[in-house]
């Protein structure tokens, strides 16, 4: 099992212009989660889907959209990038939202100029 | 709204020497915990949780942790630390009711000598 893949690993873009990040799980998991991770910040919820078909805010969604493509695919879209999006871009999954472990990709690191 | 501390940027311990990394939560209602570890250029990796029952909670790779509901504490522990332990911590807390939005401390980096 690849577990939780992203990609691209690494982004840069000028400001304004746009991206999809692409997360895929093999676990056949139910629950999708995107983050954020800033230096001296911690991780911070962008959006989340608790299953297929739904999709909710998280603490920090302004600026980005995302898409629970089917059960496996969960992509993160920005539409007008900005510098203040420059950070490192985590996916991760769960079996459901109750109880169970976070499974996470390594990670996608953007850089907005 | 659900909160977590890590009130240590760094911590630094011998090879061999027993190490704590902390953690404090807020939550208004029960919650569960969660410790996950990132290595360089890697993502997040579960340790343990706490869910309910015994307070000490065992993990993966000789870690535990034990909650400390009347301090709102739940500090990381392992008795003998190992250079490859070194890397960045990370506490997590959620309410033990509806769906799991984790809330995340700023992470600990722990430096382990040899």
């Amino acid at each position: 099992n690849a577990g939780v893949t992203q990609t691209p690993k690494f982004q840069v873009l000028k400001t304004g212009q746009s991206m999809t990040l692409q997360c895929a799980q093999d676990m056949n998991h139910n629950s999708m989660y995107w983050y954020r991770q800033d230096p001296g910040m911690g991780l911070r919820l962008i959006y989340y889907s608790a299953s297929e078909g739904t999709t909710d805010k998280g603490e920090v969604p302004n600026g980005y959209n995302v898409s629970r493509l089917n059960k496996r695919e969960f992509s993160l879209r920005l539409e007008s990038a900005a510098p203040s999006q420059t950070s490192v871009y985590f996916c991760a999954s769960s079996e459901d939202g109750k109880i169970n472990e976070q499974f996470f990709g390594p990670g996608t690191r953007l850089t907005v100029l | 709204a659900q909160s977590v501390a890590q009130p240590e940027d760094q911590v630094n311990v011998a090879e061999g020497n027993p190490l704590t990394v902390k953690c404090t939560y807020s939550v208004s209602g029960n919650p569960y915990l969660f410790w996950y570890v990132q290595y360089p250029n890697r993502g997040l990796q579960f340790l343990l949780k706490y869910i309910t029952g015994d307070n000490l909670v065992k993990g993966s790779y000789g870690f535990e942790a034990e909650f400390n509901k009347s301090q709102t504490s739940f500090h990381l522990k392992k008795p003998s630390a190992l250079v490859s332990d070194s890397a960045l911590y990370f506490c997590a807390v959620t309410l033990n009711t509806g769906f799991q939005k984790l809330v995340f401390g700023t992470g600990t980096r722990l430096l382990v000598s040899p």
